[in-house]
């Protein structure tokens, strides 16, 4: 069965500093991998996701995140954070031909100016 | 564009009563999804709508009841509410079952049961 650890349920950063969401994966399929986006009182949006192509993910809004198969790990990146990035995040898990999406507890990501 | 709407924005209910959560979507979509979110549980499944005219059981089904009641709209029911299903409820689409076409997220539905 799939699984999804986000190994931190809060990061605070400075404006203008790096950003890094840590995500670890289980799944006995090859997987597929998202991360979406959460503001406050809003739906979902998806950041990027990971299909088994290239192992380094681009997304919207400056964000990034690499596929390592050996580490079972998927984690969001961006090189500087801004205010507006103050958000839950989510990592996602599937297989590649399933319905249902396995979502990680979330991480709460704090911005300070 | 619209997307998926989700209706009502907020409800509070006694325990034991009823209510539909609607949702809607314009995108020509083939699957919907119903999903509740918890604090520090992240998104559960509760049901699903492959196609119109097809449901399924997801995570938690339990205490609820779904309608597909054409491609545009897929509705949630609790028939006797318990406190247990205070929650945020989101319905979500995609073009079609399979995670490589994306999901469409309504902005919730936030549900008080006392």
């Amino acid at each position: 069965a799939q699984s999804v650890t986000q190994l931190d349920s809060h990061v605070s950063v400075s404006e203008g500093t790096p950003v890094l969401l840590r995500c670890n994966y289980s799944s006995s399929y090859s997987p597929s991998l998202f991360w979406y986006v959460q503001h406050p009182n809003k739906g979902l949006q998806l950041l990027l996701k990971y299909t088994s192509a290239a192992t380094l993910v681009k997304g919207i809004n400056g964000f990034e995140a690499e596929f390592k198969k050996s580490e079972t790990s998927f984690h969001l990146t961006k090189p500087s954070a801004h205010m507006s990035d103050a958000a839950e995040y989510f990592c996602v898990v599937s297989r590649e031909y399933g319905n249902k999406l396995v979502f990680g507890a979330g991480t709460i990501l704090r911005v300070k100016s | 564009n619209a997307g998926v709407t989700q209706t009502p924005k907020f409800q509070v209910l006694k325990t034991g009563q009823s209510m539909t959560l609607q949702c809607a979507q314009d995108m020509n979509h083939n699957s919907m999804y119903w999903y509740r979110q918890d604090p520090g549980m992240g998104l559960r499944l509760i049901y699903y709508s492959a196609s119109e005219g097809t449901t399924d059981k997801g995570e938690v089904p339990n205490g609820y009841n779904v309608s597909r009641l054409n491609k545009r709209e897929f509705s949630l029911r609790l028939e006797s509410a318990a406190p247990s299903q205070t929650s945020v409820y989101f319905c979500a689409s995609s073009e079609f079952p399979g995670i490589n076409y994306g999901y469409t997220f309504g902005s919730g539905t936030r549900l008080t049961v006392v």
